[in-house]
């Protein structure tokens, strides 16, 4: 299995404010990927990081709003961006190892 | 385009009864199919996955799918319910076997087991 640790765990922010979400597994990955869990909804895939190169978006989802960093095989961030309300969500990130993806325990936004 | 069908949103359930969750899958490759389960405020946790093997995936908990292509079906079912089981419980579909890259994740079933 995979050992994923975010931070921050939650976080309150204020809305036209930015925040910035670390995740850090605990083996080198090629592929990390970032998720969106909206209240009483199931996830949707935000984007692909890649080390050494752009992350790739899904459909919807900018880099100017959620710009990613990918500096080594171990770490990435996300970052929201000009936060509004509806960016309250739980934020999580993903390694693939195989077959299998695990999962970080998530960071829960709530933006005011 | 992968995507998953989750055809319940809720299912309640007596204790010691059986669970069928049911999922429909669209994929344009031979997909790897899995079931997650997210306990209230905990992480996502593997239950089981298909990866083009047996289609009878066992996993734990007791818990199993049944892979039918012919169907584009991937049921979660288990014999008897436990009070534990409440739970929502994710259908997840990723675009190869061994090249798995991202997952898609089906809307989710909330699991409800009654004493």
């Amino acid at each position: 299995s995979a050992v994923i640790s975010q931070k921050p765990s939650r976080d309150i922010c204020q809305r036209g404010t930015s925040l910035t979400i670390q995740c850090q597994v605990d083996s080198q990955v090629t592929m990390m990927f970032w998720y969106r869990q909206q209240p009483g909804q199931s996830l949707t895939l935000i984007a692909t990081a890649n080390q050494g190169s752009e992350a790739t978006y899904e459909s919807g989802f900018v880099i100017d709003k959620f710009p990613i960093s990918r500096p080594n095989l171990t770490f990435s961030t996300l970052t929201v961006s000009n936060m509004s309300p509806e960016d309250s969500s739980i934020y999580l990130c993903s390694e693939s190892v195989g077959t299998e993806a695990f999962f970080g325990q998530g960071t829960r936004l709530t933006v005011v | 385009a992968q995507s998953v069908t989750q055809l319940d949103s809720h299912v309640s359930v007596s204790e010691g009864t059986p669970v069928l969750l049911r999922c429909n899958y669209s994929s344009s490759y031979s997909p790897s199919l899995f079931w997650y389960v997210q306990h209230p405020n905990k992480g996502l946790q593997l239950l089981l996955k298909y990866t083009s093997a047996a289609t009878l995936v066992k996993g734990i908990n007791g818990f199993e799918a049944e892979f039918k292509k012919s169907e584009t079906s991937f049921h979660l079912t288990k014999p008897s319910a436990h009070m534990s089981d409440a739970a929502e419980y994710f259908c997840v579909v990723s675009d190869g076997v061994y090249n798995f890259n991202k997952f898609y994740f089906g809307s989710g079933t909330k699991l409800n087991v009654k004493p």
